[in-house]
């Protein structure tokens, strides 16, 4: 049973251009869940999306977009990257109806914006 | 906003004695869940152990097990028997029912001393 993957590994971007990170959920489920974690700290919840729809976001500018395709992949959306936007971008899925509260998490996209 | 604290940056215990993790957190909501991840250097987030608000049994997970204090707002983890594997970033948090996105404290670095 395949988990949460994530792609790229790794990117590095200069500032100004645009990126983009997809994400796989863990079968059966079909909530997918953002968090930004920047060196040396916890994981910030960027938005979540279920049914194709953003659900809940956290505090971050429109730069960050995102979308959840029919088969519950989603796609992170960065436009006009900053130097700090330099962060560990983690994807992590739930299945929505699920009693349990746990999150699922991948290994993560390293994104360097120099 | 709910918030949660370790207060413990980094912590270091030899090889099979006891170690505990601190975390504080701060909500007015009765209904929740708490949870201990583990990040060890390959990055994904791994779920240790988790705790339901209602439930007044602290949860135990093999060697990992939490000293859970709901009028405190206080959920600590300790680790028996530490072992070398167990070298890795500690994260307490938070979410409230209803698919609430995570809230997550700073961490811990634990290290662990052959």
């Amino acid at each position: 049973d395949a988990g949460v993957t994530q792609s790229p590994t790794h990117l590095i971007k200069t500032r100004g251009q645009q990126v983009t990170l997809r994400c796989s959920p863990k079968s059966g489920h079909d909530t997918v869940s953002w968090y930004q974690q920047a060196l040396g700290q916890g994981p910030q919840f960027i938005f979540q999306y279920y049914e194709e729809e953003e659900r809940q976001r956290g505090n971050f500018p429109d730069r960050f977009s995102g979308h959840q395709f029919p088969n519950y992949s989603s796609e992170l959306n960065v436009n006009a990257l900053l130097l700090g936007d330099s962060a560990l971008y983690l994807c992590a899925s739930s299945f929505l109806f699920a009693n349990t509260g746990e999150l699922f998490f991948g290994e993560g996209s390293r994104l360097t914006v120099l | 906003a709910q918030t949660v604290t370790q207060s413990q940056p980094e912590m270091s215990v030899q090889e099979a004695e006891t170690v505990t993790l601190s975390c504080t957190y701060d909500t007015s909501e009765s209904d929740y869940y708490l949870f201990w991840y583990k990040q060890p250097p390959s990055r994904q987030m791994i779920l240790v152990i988790r705790q339901e608000a209602y439930k007044q049994q602290n949860a135990t997970e093999n060697r990992f097990s939490v000293n859970f204090q709901k009028a405190a707002k206080s959920f600590s983890l300790k680790i028996s028997d530490s072992q070398l594997g167990d070298a890795a970033m500690y994260f307490c948090a938070y979410r409230t029912s209803g698919n609430t996105p995570l809230v997550f404290g700073k961490g811990t670095r634990l290290s662990v001393i052959a």
